[in-house]
């Protein structure tokens, strides 16, 4: 079955930073690749999500990158803001398998004012 | 934030006891999900229901009984548990189960099994 890797565990930036997680994954079929950010008792929610038809995908401040080849894909946050710490996992699936995601161990990030 | 409920949003159980989690989702979708997050380890899918058929069990002890009487309610049902259950358990539905339909997350029941 799938496995994916993320790294840091951990993170700490200053504000205004850039961050970059990375995650690699195990199942060459996986296409589809989306991240979740869970605030402090709060639920998951996707903030992007990246296709292996595209290299690369931007959403203001955030960028998700793919390299199918290496088979490893990075979350981006640039101009860091304290509202960004959380806890952000990757995920990976691949279509007709009942969209099952395999998800990374996450990675607190802080944002240091 | 209410397109996916969850209740009881906290939960204590002695390990002879029975309970159930209920989940809710008002996004008209068709899938249904339940997810363990444990601590210091990743999520893990327990169960997925489309059009409130099980199409996936991920080795889910028998003591987690999943119920989905329709394509807007998911239930899960707990007995004779033992401490290390004690997770907070996520639902979470989606349109569909192509592979790449987005997963929308309620708000978890916190689980403690004494």
């Amino acid at each position: 079955g799938e496995n994916v890797e993320q790294h840091p565990s951990t993170l700490s930036v200053q504000e205004g930073d850039s961050a970059v997680i990375k995650c690699t994954y195990s199942d060459s079929a996986s296409n589809y690749f989306p991240w979740y950010k869970q605030e402090l008792g709060k639920r998951p929610q996707l903030i992007i999500d990246i296709r292996s038809n595209v290299g690369e995908k931007k959403d203001q401040r955030i960028a998700v990158t793919l390299n199918k080849t290496a088979k490893h894909f990075s979350l981006h946050i640039t101009e860091t803001q304290p509202e960004d710490s959380a806890v952000y996992f990757c995920a990976a699936s691949k279509n007709n398998a009942g969209n099952m995601l395999t998800f990374g161990g996450g990675t607190r990030l802080m944002v240091k004012p | 934030e209410t397109g996916v409920t969850q209740t009881p949003r906290h939960l204590v159980m002695g390990m002879t006891n029975k309970k159930s989690l209920k989940c809710e989702q008002h996004l008209g979708h068709n899938a249904m999900y339940w997810y363990k997050q444990s601590a210091k380890k990743p999520l893990e899918l327990m169960f997925v229901y489309n059009f409130k058929e099980q199409t996936e069990n991920n080795s889910v002890p028998s003591r987690f009984s999943p119920e989905c009487p329709n394509s807007s309610h998911l239930f899960l049902h707990l007995h004779t548990l033992q401490p290390e259950d004690s997770a907070l358990y996520l639902c979470a539905s989606s349109h569909g189960t192509s592979g790449e339909d987005t997963q929308y997350f309620g708000p978890g029941t916190r689980l403690t099994v004494l």
